[in-house]
C-alpha cells in the first residue's frame, strides 16, 4: 500500500539548517518526489522536485538515497518567514498522487 | 495574475444543497487536478484531467462528487446533496504535461473553503 509519511512537527531557530525527511517505501523506479510549502489559507507552493541523488535550487536542497525509500528536504539558514507546513508528494506509478500529512515547521527568533 | 484561480474563495451552504466550484488553470497547462484538504491533513487527491479527458476519477469520494472540464480550459467540481463531512478546503492545481520523462510540477490555487451547516 503506497504511503507517504513525515514527522508532524519540527522546531528550529533562525539561521539554522532544517532537514525534514519523508518516507515512501513503495516508491517505484519512475516516481518523482516533490516538496511543497503551505501557509494558512493558501494553496501549496512548489519548493523542489527530484528523482535521485541530490537536487539544489535557490531555496532548498533535496537528498534522495540510492534505495529511494526516503527523501530529505534541506532548508539552509531558515528565517521566521519559513514558518509553514511542508508537504512531501509522491506520484506513485503515474496517477496515484499521495501527499504526506505535512510537517509543521516553527522557526523561533 | 497568471496563476491558478479558484472561485469562490468561500462557500457556506446548508446540508443537502448542491455546490459547484470553478477552477481556471494557468493558460498553457493542459493538466488540471482537484484535491480536498481537511484541517491538519495533507491534500487528498480526487481527480485529474488532461485537456478535456478525465484520466483518473476513482478517487472521487462518492458518486455525489463530479468534475468536468468541457473545453480543456476551466474546470468545475460539483458536490450534490452536501453533507457536513464535506466541509473542507477544495484545491485545484494545474501543470504542463510533457513527454520529456520529467515529472510535471503542479501549481496550486488558493482553494475554495466549503462550510456545510
Amino acid at each position: 500500500l503506497a504511503k507517504t509519511t513525515q514527522p508532524i512537527s519540527m522546531d528550529s531557530y533562525e539561521g539554522q539548517e532544517v532537514n525534514i525527511t519523508c518516507s515512501h517505501n513503495n516508491i517505484a523506479t519512475n516516481d518523482y518526489i516533490t516538496w511543497y510549502q503551505q501557509f494558512p489559507s493558501q494553496g501549496p507552493r512548489f519548493i523542489i522536485q527530484g528523482y535521485k541523488t541530490k537536487v539544489t535550487n535557490e531555496v532548498a536542497s533535496l537528498f534522495i538515497p540510492a534505495d529511494r525509500k526516503s527523501s530529505t528536504l534541506s532548508l539552509p539558514r531558515v528565517s521566521l518567514s519559513d514558518t509553514a507546513v511542508y508537504y512531501c508528494l509522491v506520484d506513485y506509478q503515474g496517477g496515484k498522487l499521495i501527499f504526506g500529512q505535512g510537517t509543521e515547521l516553527s522557526v523561533k527568533p | 495574475d497568471t496563476g491558478v484561480s479558484q472561485d469562490p474563495r468561500h462557500k457556506i451552504t446548508k446540508r443537502g444543497q448542491n455546490v459547484t466550484f470553478r477552477c481556471d488553470p494557468i493558460s498553457e497547462h493542459n493538466r488540471l487536478y482537484w484535491y480536498r484538504q481537511t484541517l491538519g491533513q495533507g491534500p487528498e487527491f480526487l481527480t485529474y484531467f488532461q485537456n478535456e479527458a478525465q484520466l483518473e476519477k476513482s478517487r472521487l469520494l462518492s458518486d455525489r462528487f463530479s468534475a468536468e472540464r468541457p473545453k480543456g480550459s476551466f474546470s468545475t467540481l460539483e458536490i450534490q446533496r452536501t453533507e457536513q463531512g464535506d466541509s473542507a478546503m477544495y484545491l485545484c492545481a494545474s501543470s504542463p504535461y510533457t513527454t520529456s520523462g520529467h515529472e510535471n510540477i503542479q501549481y496550486f490555487g488558493a482553494g475554495t473553503r466549503l462550510s456545510v451547516l
